[in-house]
């Protein structure tokens, strides 16, 4: 068992779908992450929560909408997405600022 | 304005020849530099924190240091298995930063038998 886990691991969805993208974090951290990897570009801070609160919206379009319901738990809600929102989504853990953050393995996200 | 760059963006080493991969970082403050390795359709795998220049850390293959401007990972006698992009990150001091890693670009190494 992975310290964090991400589901699905792929997904392929329409412009008009409405998908969500689920995270957990064994670790017992207080801290987690949703970045966007595109190709050949680097990673990409999307959202940050801590202890539940989001403290970082990092000027993500809404048709991404994120929820963290408890500290192990995240969500990625996604609805009318565009194909250049085709990408890597992976989650993150860690114990907050200064500490190291631990990956997923991340959804593999196609939009047709 | 934050920023982290690796150079070279790609490195084909032949297996026992050792090297270097660069990362030099501009950031406000620096709260924590961070190395990972990612291979192909995963997610990236944390190899190192460095705090504060001078600081050195190693692990097997692997030997991560830190100046006040840019981060070095020495490979020594890489053997194939170390093929992996490797991606450097910062974390900048500051009331609202939290977590937040800034990463650059990455270097994808390749090492033949």
């Amino acid at each position: 068992e992975t310290g964090v886990t991400q589901t699905p691991r792929h997904l392929v969805m329409g412009m008009t779908n409405k998908k969500s993208l689920k995270c957990e974090q064994h670790l017992g951290h207080n801290a987690m992450y949703w970045y966007k990897q595109s190709a050949k570009k680097p990673l990409e801070l999307m959202f940050v929560y801590n202890f539940k609160e989001q403290t970082e919206n990092n000027s993500v379009p809404s048709r991404f909408s994120p929820e963290c319901p408890n500290s192990s738990h995240l969500f990625l809600h996604l609805h009318t997405l565009q194909p250049e929102d085709s990408a890597l989504y992976l989650c993150a853990s860690s114990h907050g600022a200064g500490t190291e953050a631990f990956f997923g393995q991340g959804t593999r996200l196609t939009v047709v | 304005e934050d920023q982290v760059t690796q150079s070279p963006e790609a490195l084909r080493l032949q297996e026992g020849e050792s090297s270097s991969l660069n990362c030099s970082y501009t950031v406000s403050g620096l709260r924590g530099l961070f190395w990972y390795r990612q291979d192909p359709g995963k997610g990236p795998e944390f190899l190192f924190t460095l705090y504060s220049a001078g600081e050195e850390k190693e692990k097997e293959r692997l030997k991560a240091t830190l100046t006040k401007k840019e981060s070095f990972l020495h490979i020594t006698a890489p053997k194939p298995e170390d093929s992996a992009t490797y991606l450097c990150a910062v974390q900048a001091t500051g009331n609202n930063q939290g977590g937040k890693l800034i990463f650059g670009q990455g270097t994808e190494l390749s090492v033949k038998p």
